[in-house]
């Protein structure tokens, strides 16, 4: 089965700096989602990636995807206490479009 | 896009006792949902999905059943419940099974 493990585990910055959050998968992927959740809360999608080498950004949120499809990251420019929460990675198996395995989670946090 | 209805939002429930946790959708149809559990805060374990009515796959042997009596309702039960059932469950959905997914505000249950 698919693993996804992501580094760090948890993250602690200084409000204005910049982060990067890495989602390394045991299998090469086949479709790559970024998740933010704030505590006791559901998930929130950010960003779907698919083609090796894409990238896409919103706001101030970039996420990568390998050439060789098995890592994505997810930058964050000029941090804002409104990025804090866990961020989460995941991913749809191939060959099947029904489940989607999540990475174990960033823990973000942001001080002002 | 999907809305997630779930409830209740926190639960406590005694050990052996009966659950039922109800997930319904709106703004699609015949859609992929399923159920996951979250452990401290972090990575979603998938307990149950369903391609349809009546359709239930699962994921990991224990004490919990899920049933889809309607194309937009999805419930999570138990007979009994035990204490390593407690944590946060989410429901999420689907269209088709590809794409994102849509979680709802989920419910967390502590058993006692």
């Amino acid at each position: 089965s698919q693993e996804l493990e992501q580094s760090p585990q948890s993250l602690i910055v200084q409000e204005g700096k910049n982060l990067t959050i890495n989602c390394t998968s045991s299998k090469t992927l086949y479709g790559l989602y970024w998740y933010k959740q704030k505590y006791g809360e559901g998930l929130i999608f950010l960003m779907m990636l698919q083609k090796g080498g894409e990238e896409k950004s919103h706001e101030k949120i970039t996420a990568k995807l390998d050439e060789k499809k098995q890592q994505s990251s997810l930058h964050i420019t000029a941090s804002q206490p409104s990025h804090a929460g866990i961020y989460l990675c995941g991913a749809d198996p191939s060959g099947g479009y029904q489940k989607v395995t999540f990475g174990t989670g960033t823990k973000l946090q942001v001080i002002p | 896009s999907q809305t997630i209805h779930q409830w209740p939002a926190t639960l406590v429930q005694p050990v052996g006792s009966p659950l039922s946790l109800e997930c319904t959708v709106e703004g699609t149809s015949n859609p992929n949902l399923y159920w996951y559990r979250q452990a401290a805060g972090r990575g979603l374990q998938l307990l149950f999905y369903s391609v349809g009515i009546g359709q239930i796959s699962s994921e990991v042997p224990q004490n919990l059943s899920a049933s889809r009596p309607q194309d937009r309702q999805f419930i999570l039960s138990s007979k009994k419940l035990l204490l390593s059932d407690s944590g946060f469950y989410l429901c999420a959905g689907r269209d088709g099974g590809v794409g994102e997914q849509f979680f709802g505000p989920g419910t967390r249950l502590t058993v006692l």
